[in-house]
């Protein structure tokens, strides 16, 4: 069965410093997706960047970019230059399959930026 | 682009009252997800549908829980009757086709206490 760990709980960051959130998944899938997604106090989720299965590359997003190991079954963000607006919670997140399979979240990582 | 709507923000009952929250996807997208995020948790699947039929319900609690998509567009999600442990807030998103490497559009979700 499919699983997402993040075993950080909360993270703290200096404002212009990086910062990197874990997290692990469980998969016997050969083809599946990775999201993460940030959810700040308003509550709505916001997504951040995606890596597929198949992709070489390690993705990035503007200052959001994805360390995928796959060996290791890791998928790491890094956020490059934090500011005070990227202070929520961050959620790693996977998907099976091809399509029409649902996506599971892991429990989250409270991220503050401090100045 | 309009993005996802839901409604209400907020809702306050009492156990064994019965509620319901409305989702409108964004335009033209096919899937439609129902999740619930309990406090400090990550969100959890409640049901998926494409267009008007139900692709996975394994983890609604069918005794209780119940939602429906009319004409492929709109849903509805019913809790007859609420339980103090359905306190949380549901989640709506939706996206283009279900394919594995798309992402979700959430709504700000509702927020239910039962007291």
């Amino acid at each position: 069965a499919q699983k997402i760990t993040q075993t950080q709980p909360g993270m703290f960051v200096q404002e212009k410093e990086a910062v990197t959130l874990d997290c692990t998944y469980d998969t016997s899938d050969q083809s599946y997706g990775l999201f993460w997604y940030k959810q700040p106090s308003s509550g709505e989720m916001i997504f951040l960047i995606y890596q597929g299965s198949y992709d070489e590359q390690n993705a990035t997003e503007g200052r959001y970019s994805l360390n995928f190991q796959k060996a290791r079954k890791s998928a790491n963000l890094v956020i490059s230059a934090s500011q005070l607006g990227d202070s929520a919670m961050y959620f790693c997140a996977m998907r099976e399959g091809y399509n029409t399979d649902k996506l599971i979240f892991g429990t989250g990582t409270r991220l503050q930026v401090f100045p | 682009e309009a993005g996802v709507a839901q409604s209400p923000r907020y809702k306050i009952i009492e156990k064994r009252q019965s509620v319901a929250f409305w989702c409108n996807p964004i335009s033209g997208h096919a899937t439609l997800y129902w999740y619930q995020q309990i406090l400090g948790q990550g969100p959890k699947l409640l049901i998926q549908f494409q267009n008007n039929g139900v692709v996975d319900d394994s983890q609604l609690p069918k005794d209780r829980f119940s939602a429906e998509r009319l004409k492929g567009v709109d849903s509805t999600l019913k809790i007859q009757p609420a339980k103090l442990e359905d306190s949380a807030v549901y989640l709506c998103a939706s996206s283009l086709v279900g394919a594995s490497n798309e992402k979700l559009f959430f709504g700000s979700g509702t927020q239910l206490s039962v007291l």
